[in-house]
């Protein structure tokens, strides 16, 4: 069955440290997007992407990037994590059209800065 | 500015019990999904919704585009219910990401 998996599921870190967190997925969908959710509050999009060497800034991107260079993944980075930025990330799909299609998210990864 | 609303923020059922969650929304929109995220955070897809009706066992989604809301309907509660409902939608104007309500915390007691 196609799916979306994120990896690591947990990470702890320290200040400073650049971060990487995984996103794979077999829809073959061409739309990827990578959200936040603090505690208390509803998601909020960092990054997302239309499809290979695509990508556009969402309402919360400073101090993340990505890079598509397949269809499959969209890593997030966090160029030097800061205490702020610890969170429940979320990748998310959907097909791509002129319609926007139904978003399948992954399990998420919980990461905390120290 | 665009906004997506959800109510009530909080609600506690008697098992049995049904319910009714809404979702206002700012500005047209060409998508509207439903979530459940469980205690365990998982991001449920219950409906995709940017209008009509649809049901789904004891779930039910309706969404009244021009008039700019949605309504999940909930019967006969049981304790796996429990968990934080999202209202999400895209809009017409901008890209195709997901602006998130603040969810409703649905808490089923036996």
């Amino acid at each position: 069955d196609a799916e979306i998996t994120q990896s690591p599921r947990h990470k702890i870190t320290e200040t400073g440290r650049q971060v990487t967190l995984a996103c794979h997925q077999t829809w073959n969908h061409n739309n990827m997007f990578w959200y936040r959710q603090d505690l208390g509050h509803g998601l909020r999009l960092i990054h997302y992407s239309y499809g290979v060497h695509d990508t556009n800034k969402g309402e919360v991107s400073d101090g993340y990037s990505v890079s598509r260079s397949n269809t499959e993944d969209l890593p997030l980075t966090l160029e030097s994590a800061a205490s702020s930025q610890t969170s429940v990330y979320f990748c998310a799909s959907s097909e791509s059209a002129g319609v926007p299609y139904e978003q399948y998210f992954g399990p998420g990864t919980r990461l905390t800065v120290t | 500015g665009i906004q997506v609303e959800q109510s009530p923020p909080d609600l506690i059922l008697q098992e049995g019990a049904n319910s009714t969650l809404r979702c206002n929304f700012s500005d047209s929109v060409n998508n509207l999904q439903w979530f459940h995220q469980n205690p365990w955070g998982q991001l449920i897809n219950l409906f995709y919704i940017p209008s009509g009706t649809k049901q789904n066992g004891r779930l039910s989604a309706t969404t009244v585009a021009t008039e700019r809301y949605s309504l999940l309907y909930i019967s006969s509660s049981q304790t796996t219910d429990s968990g934080v409902y999202f209202c999400a939608v895209v809009f017409q104007t901008g890209a195709n990401n997901l602006f998130f309500g603040t969810g409703t915390r649905l808490t089923v007691i036996p």
